[in-house]
């Protein structure tokens, strides 16, 4: 059973264009993160967000956490060919272990020039 | 941001030979380290959890006696799959934290090792 369900597993669209990426458990989590790994290398961290209903924005990307704590959206507008990669959303369920991340399958995200 | 490095980046051997994968963690200690592998158009899946000075903890499924992992420093933590057989092929991430109890605790990634066993 995988726990976070990210969806759309694979995106292609042209650079300029909007997409949005869901991140969806029926568990609660106590904060959630997104990642983006490029091949053949490790994550790298975009955003915790931990409030329920909590929006961030990180230049063109904006991420949410849903009210419930348990989705999460990442937003990009006008993507560019450099946001092309995975996108991984992760959480720590409430009342699990810190330590304990829980990963989803991923996003692969491609921006045609 | 934090560093973590991890060596070598990518590593063929033959079946029935070990090997081991370091992960540091370059500008912080780390008190706890986490291993992870990672299948094609797959997630990572945490293998174990290691804090420095004790036994590492095993997820379910995982062998301790096949991947052994030694955390012996707050900078360093050692993966080593023993007799590794074609199906340990993959690619294996460390992560590194300074856990403070707090919900933004952060595992710091590494860059990831590409194990090929023919």
């Amino acid at each position: 059973t995988q726990l976070l369900e990210q969806s759309p597993q694979f995106l292609s669209i042209q650079e300029g264009e909007n997409l949005t990426v869901y991140c969806n458990s029926s568990s609660v989590f106590s904060s959630l993160q997104w990642y983006r790994q490029e091949p053949g290398e490790g994550p790298v961290l975009l955003v915790t967000v931990v409030t329920g209903g909590e929006v961030k924005k990180l230049k063109r990307l904006t991420f949410q956490f849903g009210d419930a704590r348990k989705d999460s959206s990442l937003h990009i507008t006008a993507a560019q060919p450099g946001d092309t990669g995975l996108y991984l959303c992760a959480g720590v369920l409430y009342g699990g272990s810190q330590g304990n991340l829980i990963f989803g399958k991923g996003t692969k995200l491609s921006v045609k020039p | 941001g934090a560093v973590v490095s991890q060596h070598p980046s990518r590593v063929i051997c033959k079946s029935g030979t070990s090997v081991k994968i370091e992960c540091r963690s370059l500008d912080f200690q780390a008190t706890t380290m986490f291993w992870y592998r990672q299948f094609p158009k797959q997630s990572l899946m945490l293998m174990a959890t290691s804090n420095e000075g004790s036994k590492a903890t095993y997820e379910q499924g995982v062998e301790k006696d096949k991947f052994l992992i030694n955390h012996a420093s707050l900078t360093l933590s050692t993966l080593t799959v023993t007799s590794a057989h074609p199906e340990d092929s993959s690619f294996y991430i460390c992560s590194a934290s300074q856990p403070r109890g707090l919900i933004t605790d952060t595992q710091y990634f590494g860059p990831g090792t590409r194990l090929t066993v023919l």
